[in-house]
């Protein structure tokens, strides 16, 4: 499966935070996105092999890196308060088809 | 565990009866479909996909109809139980899987 770590995490405004994440094995493509309490789940990137594949409505100080051992992270600069959500890891192997992503259990990340 | 959803739209149905969770989703040019169950505390969990050249697809006890006249996607549950508790989400996907989430609902098993 995809296992993502920490589960829980508090940081304070103006810090920056590395979440990171495990793919499932041989999958080539993982995603992240970010759920604030209430709503559903809202795509911040995806990366496939390595480099940036497509990229949601958020501004640059989210960035992420993919690695060839199937493991990848989201690096969040000058954390505000409104970035206080899960943070979900899904991943996937490009062209598989009808299986889509598979999610981790997420990283609760509160700023305060 | 937190609740994943404070305000959400809720359906509550007696156990052993069947459910019908709906979606309306925005891109008409969407074309692959995703229900997905979250649990307090989880991540989404997969239940079923459609692709657009469907308008139908069954799973065990789960059912999924897609009409894209009207930009509409259902879920139907069978026989719900009391561990179907939880919010499902419908998301819509065009080609390079990046899946828009819907706002979600509620789905409150009564005993």
């Amino acid at each position: 499966g995809v296992t993502q770590s920490p589960t829980h995490l508090i940081k304070t405004r103006g810090q920056q935070v590395t979440l990171r994440c495990s793919s499932q094995s041989g999958h080539n493509t993982v995603s992240w996105y970010q759920q604030a309490l209430g709503q559903g789940p809202q795509f911040i990137f995806q990366y496939y092999r390595e480099e940036e594949n497509g990229r949601g409505n958020f501004p640059p100080r989210f960035s992420g890196l993919q690695f060839p051992n199937d493991s990848s992270e989201l690096n969040v600069n000058a954390l505000e308060l409104d970035d206080s959500a899960l943070y979900l890891c899904a991943s996937s192997s490009l062209g598989q088809g009808s299986y889509g992503y598979t999610f981790g259990s997420g990283t609760r990340l509160t700023v305060v | 565990g937190e609740s994943v959803g404070l305000h959400l739209p809720t359906l509550s149905v007696q156990e052993g009866d069947n459910s019908i969770i709906n979606c309306a989703y925005s891109n008409s040019a969407s074309d692959y479909f995703i229900w997905y169950k979250q649990e307090s505390g989880k991540g989404p969990q997969f239940i079923i996909d459609i692709r657009s050249n469907m308008d139908k697809r069954q799973g065990q006890r789960v059912t999924v109809l897609l009409n894209k006249t009207v930009k509409h996607l259902s879920l139907q549950i069978a026989a719900t139980q009391p561990g179907d508790s939880a919010v499902y989400f419908c998301a819509e996907a065009t080609g390079t899987y990046k899946y828009i989430f819907g706002t979600g609902t509620r789905l409150k098993v009564l005993a």
